[in-house]
């Protein structure tokens, strides 16, 4: 079965630069999740998306922002990068009425 | 206050015996619902087990079990029959409300459960 797909995998910035994490939803799942763990912690939300529109936004800093777009996938742009911001980036999918949150493999994002 | 707390940061358990691994959680409304991950090292998260707040029955897949005990707010995850590749650290997760789109999870600390041979 087909899952969450997120890319890159692994990124490396500098401080001050910027980066955009792309996630790619199971098929006909119409709601995207954003968590960030950071090391040894426990993955915290960030914003979330249904059918293309924002549904409920978390601890996610200013510098930061997402969108869906109309083929369902999400982008999460992160700009100004700090060394903090070093951590494992989830994107969760999940199709409204259902229970179960689908996550994909994660973007390792190390800031330098 | 936590809205999740799992309380054992480590466990040891011998290969082939059951463990549980406790998970306890505090929330005011009456409609929600309580999920296990399980993140081995490579560091993707798994689903596991899904307990509805009106379920009447405890759920089950698998190995897997969950002992949902309403009143004292717990939520425990048993495995059955440890396996070498159960070794991860597994997480708690909570979403409060009805079941609404949007509606995002709080985890809690984790356990790293290690399973000896």
């Amino acid at each position: 079965a087909a899952g969450v797909i997120q890319s890159p995998r692994h990124l490396i910035k500098e401080k001050r630069e910027t980066a955009t994490l792309k996630c790619y939803p199971i098929p006909r799942h119409d709601t995207v999740y954003w968590y960030q763990q950071g090391p040894g912690q426990d993955p915290q939300f960030l914003i979330s998306f249904y059918e293309k529109m924002q549904s409920d936004k978390g601890s996610i800093p200013d510098r930061f922002s997402a969108q869906q777009f109309s083929d369902y996938h999400s982008e999460l742009n992160m700009s100004s990068l700090e060394l903090g911001d070093s951590a494992l980036y989830f994107c969760a999918s999940r199709l409204a009425g259902n229970n179960e949150q689908f996550f994909g493999p994660g973007t390792r994002l190390t800031v330098l | 206050a936590q809205k999740i707390t799992q309380t054992q940061p480590g466990m040891f358990v011998q290969e082939k015996e059951a463990v549980t691994l406790d998970c306890t959680y505090d929330t005011s409304d009456q409609s929600y619902g309580l999920f296990w991950y399980k993140q081995p090292s490579s560091g993707e998260m798994i689903f596991l087990i899904y307990q509805g707040s009106y379920d009447e029955q405890n759920a089950t897949e698998g190995r897997y079990s969950l002992n949902f005990q309403k009143a004292r707010k717990s939520a425990n995850l048993v495995i059955s029959a440890s396996q070498l590749g159960d070794s991860a650290m597994y997480f708690c997760a909570m979403r409060e409300g009805f079941d609404n789109a949007g509606n995002m999870l709080t985890f809690g600390g984790g356990t790293r459960l290690m399973v000896k041979p």
